[in-house]
């Protein structure tokens, strides 16, 4: 079954360093989607990245680069150089492409990481 | 406005209450959702409409009734709540009619406390 696993439910760093976020995920689908997405206090969910299942590259945007591995079915998240501004609960996602009861399409997140930058 | 709006942001509701959820998108989609996220829990989907169709229904109790009237517009409406049943109800938009390599976009939820 279809499965999003975020071991860290919470860590804490210190502004300008460097966090990583963990995101396992179980699929029986070839193709597949993976998302990031940030919750910040004010509630709404952010769109961070989309990652299809045939494209490995890593991807960087400014302080944000993520590491997707097939062979270990991971996709971690890392920022660099972190900011208070970064304190956020962030989720990863799944959605399958085929139609597994009625699955296809929807998001499956994992339970969140929450992640405390502190000055 | 842009983006997707909730109303209310706060509600507090009594067992035997009838009040609903109300959520408007702006970007043009054509898919509409509901979600749950409880504490400690993952996010849950509830409903999902996609052309003003609903397509799904993740075995949601009866006493949440949604409605979509139109492609901007979705409803919850709640009646005979549980304790259980306070959390954060975030309703998302997506592109696509819900096909899987579209991102959601999601408002910043209605924090729902039954009494």
């Amino acid at each position: 079954a279809q499965k999003v696993t975020q071991a860290q439910t919470e860590i804490s760093v210190v502004e300008k360093e460097d966090v990583t976020l963990d995101c396992v995920y179980e699929t029986r689908d070839t193709t597949y989607y993976l998302f990031w997405y940030k919750q910040p206090p004010s509630g709404e969910l952010v769109f961070l990245i989309r990652r299809n299942s045939f494209d490995e590259q890593n991807e960087i945007s400014g302080r944000y680069s993520w590491n997707f591995q097939k062979s270990t079915s991971s996709f971690n998240f890392t920022i660099t150089a972190s900011q208070v501004v970064d304190s956020a609960v962030y989720f990863c996602a799944l959605s399958e492409f085929m139609n597994y009861g009625g699955s296809q399409g929807n998001l499956i997140f994992g339970k969140g990481t929450k992640l405390s930058v502190k000055p | 406005e842009t983006g997707v709006t909730q109303t209310p942001r706060h509600l507090v509701m009594g067992m035997t209450n009838k009040k609903s959820l109300k959520c408007e998108q702006h970007l043009g989609h054509n898919a509409m959702y509901w979600y749950k996220q409880s504490a400690k829990k993952p996010l849950e989907l509830m409903f999902v409409y996609s052309l003003e169709e609903r397509v799904e229904n993740n075995s949601v109790p009866s006493r949440f009734s949604p409605e979509c009237p139109n492609s901007s517009h979705l409803f919850l409406h709640l009646h005979t709540l549980q304790p259980e049943d306070s959390a954060l109800y975030l309703c998302a938009s997506s592109q696509g009619g819900g096909r899987p390599n579209t991102e959601a976009f999601f408002g910043q939820g209605t924090r729902l406390t039954v009494v």
